[in-house]
């Protein structure tokens, strides 16, 4: 069966350290997200991707970065790591024609 | 300035009873709203949808109403069952826009 995987499933990390959160996808969609869930402001867009080699800014993407060599992978990296970007992060892929997107089970992020 | 609004953090129903979850939106462009359930440590996983050019679609106990003037959707659940128990996000997404726009989600608890 397709799916959407994401690792690790839960990550501690030190403040100032790159951290990359990885997320891979096999129903073969084109287009890729990264939100983020905090308490309150429900999921956030960071970035995402409609194809190889594109990528896009969301909502909150100061900080952060993707990049798109494959269909089925979306790394996203945190270049410099903040206490306010502990969160759950949640990847997310949909195809050309549907808006309904299939999200991954998340990774559990704390910056110390 | 968030474009689509849950109001209501959380919403208790007794079992067997309706829920109705409400949500708002700001943005003219939105032209497809979507309703996705949340269980703990899951991601989120898509129920159902409605196009700006319906105002009623139905499926199963689930049914989302669409108010354009209003700019406000609803989700009615019913008969609410104790595993419908979950965190709700209202989303919603702009003509040629396939990323989306959620709303802060609203805590669902039905009781036995």
């Amino acid at each position: 069966d397709a799916e959407i995987t994401q690792s690790p499933r839960h990550k501690i990390t030190e403040t100032g350290r790159q951290v990359t959160l990885a997320c891979h996808q096999t129903w073969n969609h084109n287009n890729m997200f990264w939100y983020r869930q905090d308490l309150g402001h429900g999921l956030r867009l960071i970035h995402y991707s409609y194809g190889v080699q594109d990528t896009n800014k969301g909502e909150v993407s100061d900080g952060y970065s993707v990049s798109r060599s494959n269909t089925e992978d979306l790394p996203l990296t945190l270049e410099s790591a903040a206490s306010s970007q502990t969160s759950v992060y949640f990847c997310a892929s949909s195809d050309q024609s549907n808006t309904e997107a299939f999200f991954g089970q998340g990774t559990r992020l704390t910056v110390v | 300035d968030q474009q689509v609004k849950q109001n209501s953090p959380s919403l208790s129903v007794q079992e067997g009873r309706i829920s109705i979850l409400n949500c708002d939106y700001t943005n003219s462009m939105f032209d497809y709203f979507l309703w996705y359930k949340k269980y703990p440590a899951e991601g989120p996983t898509f129920l159902i949808s409605i196009s700006s050019i319906k105002d009623k679609n139905e499926d199963g106990r689930f049914t989302v109403f669409l108010n354009k003037s209003a700019k406000h959707l609803s989700l009615h659940i019913v008969p609410s069952q104790p595993g419908d128990s979950a965190v709700y996000f209202c989303a919603a997404s702009g003509r040629s826009a396939r990323q989306l726009t959620f709303g802060s989600g609203t805590q669902l608890t039905v009781l036995p």
